[in-house]
C-alpha cells in the first residue's frame, strides 16, 4: 500500500543497546523528518532530510543518528538508548513544495528499560 | 523564534454542542497555521491549514478554523461535535527556516460526551 509506514511498532530495549527505528514512504517526498512524542511536550523534531544524503539535526537529536541513501528510507538509530529516550516516535514525509503539510506513520512505541 | 500554546489540556463538549479547541501562535513573518488530529494508537492526520486568503478555513471531518490576526489565534471548530471526534488534537506552525518543519503545541485532548 502506498504511504509511510514505520517498523517495529513497539519496541523493547535495554539501556546501553543499540536500537534503529525504520520510516519508509512511497510518496517520493524529498523531506522527512523524525519527531518524539513525550506526554506535555506536544511533538519534538529530532531529525529532519531535505533530500537523500542531507540530514540535519532538531530540537532533541543528542544521542541519536539518522541516515538518508535512499529518497524513500529514513532510519534512526538510538546509539546508546537511554531511559530518557523512551518515547513514541513519528516519522513524517512532505513534499519541497509549498504545502507544508506533513503526512504522518503510525508511529514506534519504544520502551528502554 | 516561532512557537504554538494550547491552553488547555481537556475540553469536554457534549454530542451535537458546538466545541473549540484553542491555539495561539508567535511568528515571525506570515504565519502558515495547521491543525492535526491523532486517534489512540495512530499517527497524526491532517485537518487543515491557514497559509492566506479567508480567515474561515474548512477542512476535513466538519472542521473548521478561524484565523485572528489581530489575537494571535487559530481555534478550532465545529458546529455540532460527535462522540467520534474525540482525539488528540494539536495545533502546529511552520517554522519559517531550514525544511521549513513544523512547531507543535502539546496538544488538547477533546473528549465528546454522549
Amino acid at each position: 500500500d502506498a504511504g509511510i509506514t514505520q517498523s517495529p511498532r513497539y519496541k523493547i530495549t535495554e539501556t546501553g543497546r543499540q536500537v534503529t527505528l525504520m520510516c519508509h514512504q512511497t510518496w517520493s517526498h524529498s523531506y522527512m523528518f523524525w519527531y518524539r512524542q513525550d506526554l506535555g511536550h506536544g511533538l519534538r523534531l529530532i531529525y529532519y532530510s531535505a533530500a537523500a544524503d542531507i540530514t540535519d539535526k532538531g530540537e532533541v537529536s543528542d544521542g541519536y543518528v539518522v541516515s538518508r541513501s535512499k529518497t524513500e528510507n529514513f532510519p534512526l538509530t538510538l546509539e546508546s538508548a537511554t531511559r530518557s529516550q523512551t518515547s513514541v516516535y513519528f516519522c513524517a514525509s512532505r513534499t519541497s513544495g509549498v504545502n507544508y503539510e506533513q503526512y504522518f506513520g503510525p508511529g514506534t512505541r519504544l520502551t528502554v528499560t | 523564534a516561532q512557537s504554538v500554546a494550547q491552553p488547555e489540556d481537556q475540553v469536554n463538549v457534549a454530542e451535537g454542542n458546538p466545541l473549540t479547541v484553542k491555539c495561539t501562535y508567535s511568528v515571525s513573518g506570515n504565519p502558515y497555521l495547521f491543525w492535526y488530529v491523532q486517534y489512540p494508537n495512530r499517527g497524526l492526520q491532517f485537518l487543515l491549514k491557514y497559509i492566506t486568503g479567508d480567515n474561515l478555513v474548512k477542512g476535513s471531518y466538519g472542521f473548521e478554523a478561524e484565523f485572528n490576526k489581530s489575537q494571535t489565534s487559530f481555534h478550532l471548530k465545529k458546529p455540532s461535535a460527535l462522540v467520534s471526534d474525540s482525539a488528540l488534537y494539536f495545533c502546529a506552525v511552520r517554522d519559517s527556516a531550514g525544511a521549513n518543519n513544523l512547531f507543535f503545541g502539546t496538544g488538547t485532548r477533546l473528549t465528546v460526551i454522549p
